[in-house]
Formats: C-alpha cells, structure tokens, sequence
C-alpha cells in the first residue's frame, strides 16, 4: 500500500515571501501521478499542481512549483510571493496508475496548514 | 452552475438514523469517488465507481453503502448512523478518458449526534 507523509502539520509565512512544504511517499511503483491540493477554508478542495512519476521536469503552475526528487521519493511545492489568499489547507496525494483499465485511486497526506500573514 | 454538487451541504442527524448523501455531476465524467476528511486526516476513500455497473469499496467502507444510479448520480448511504461517523464527506469525479485529476464537490458537514 501507499503511503503519503507530510512531516509538518503547520507553517506560517510573512506575506511577499517564499514557503516549501514538504512531502514523502512510499511505493513501489515505477508509474504514478503527485498533486498537491489546497483547501482553503472554504473547504473545496482544488488542485494546485499535478506532476507524472516518468517526467523528469518539476512542474510548475505560475508562483507555485515543485521539486520532484524520484529516488528520494520527495515532492514538496514551493509558493512564491506568497499572497493572503494562498492561507489554505495543503493536501499532498499520489495517486498510482494500475494500467490495464488505467483506474486510479487518490492517497493522501494529513495536511499542512499555512498560514499568510500580512 | 457548478460541475459537481452535493445536497445536502450540512447535516445533523442522531445515532441510529439512516442518511443519503447525494453527488451530481454535470462535467460527463464516468467515474465518481466518496471520501471521508477528519480533523488531522486527509482525505480517506469510503467507495469508488468507475461506471454505472462498477462499484468498489475503498479503505474505509464499513457502515457505508453506495448507489449510482446513473452516470451523472452516485450517492453514498449510512444505514444507522454512529457518532465516529461525523465527518467532512466529498464526492469527487473523473474522466477514465483523458485525465487524471479528480475533480471535487463542496464537501458535506455530517454530524451524528
């Protein structure tokens, strides 16, 4: 089974500034899909980023990035320019592709909280 | 109008009483997930389908039940509701065809009472 850490349940950041949160996972499988998802407090959940396992290029989505570290197994995203609006709920997931049918199922961190102060 | 909605958005019900929270979906996706949030948790999968005749329990779907009863419905059952069983509850879909992302609904407040 997989498994998803986020190693901090809180971060806070001053607004304008950079911020990484962390990310590890544990898998065997050479195939597999990273997002990391915000939920601000309006509780929807909406992806931020997404990054393929067989791409060798970190993603990146505007002010927000990743550093995808394969052999690690490290996926944390950074957030330039933080903005108060960024204030959110940050899920990391995996998500493993099962080829054949391609069925995919989420598995997801505990969440860091972050917090943009003004 | 938004793709995916969920009804009711808040509810509390007392211990014993049966419960359907219900997901609809406009985007056409044929797969419709139900997740579970608790506080400190991320998101858990109670049942998962990948088609109308394709239904699948997730890690956590003991007192749970679902139904999709169209491509556009799938709704998730508690048959006598327990208090552990107060939650964040999210629908989520997506299209076997061309993506992988998941797409979620609002999200509903259940508490058990």
């Amino acid at each position: 089974a997989q498994t998803v850490t986020q190693s901090q349940p809180e971060m806070s950041v001053q607004e304008a500034e950079t911020v990484t949160l962390s990310c590890t996972y544990d898998t065997s499988e050479s195939n597999y899909y990273l997002f990391w998802y915000k939920q601000p407090p309006s509780r929807q959940m909406i992806l931020v980023i997404r990054q393929e396992a067989y791409k060798q290029q970190n993603a990146t989505e505007n002010r927000f990035s990743v550093n995808f570290q394969k052999a690690a197994k490290s996926f944390s995203l950074k957030i330039s320019d933080s903005q108060l609006g960024d204030t959110a709920m940050y899920f990391c997931a995996f998500m493993k592709h099962w080829g054949g049918g391609s069925n995919y199922k989420l598995t997801f961190g505990k969440g860091t909280l972050l917090t943009v102060n003004p | 109008d938004a793709d995916v909605t969920q009804t009711p958005r808040n509810r509390i019900t007392k211990t014993g009483k049966r419960i359907m929270l219900e997901c609809s979906q406009t985007k056409g996706h044929d797969r419709m997930y139900w997740y579970r949030q608790d506080p400190g948790l991320g998101l858990q999968l109670i049942y998962y389908s990948f088609d109308v005749k394709d239904i699948n329990k997730g890690e956590i779907s003991d007192g749970y039940s679902v139904s999709r009863q169209a491509q556009a419905k799938f709704s998730l059952s508690l048959e006598s509701a327990i208090p552990n069983q107060t939650a964040l509850y999210f629908c989520a879909t997506s299209d076997s065809r061309t993506d992988n992302e998941q797409f979620f609904g609002p999200g509903t407040r259940l508490t058990v009472l």
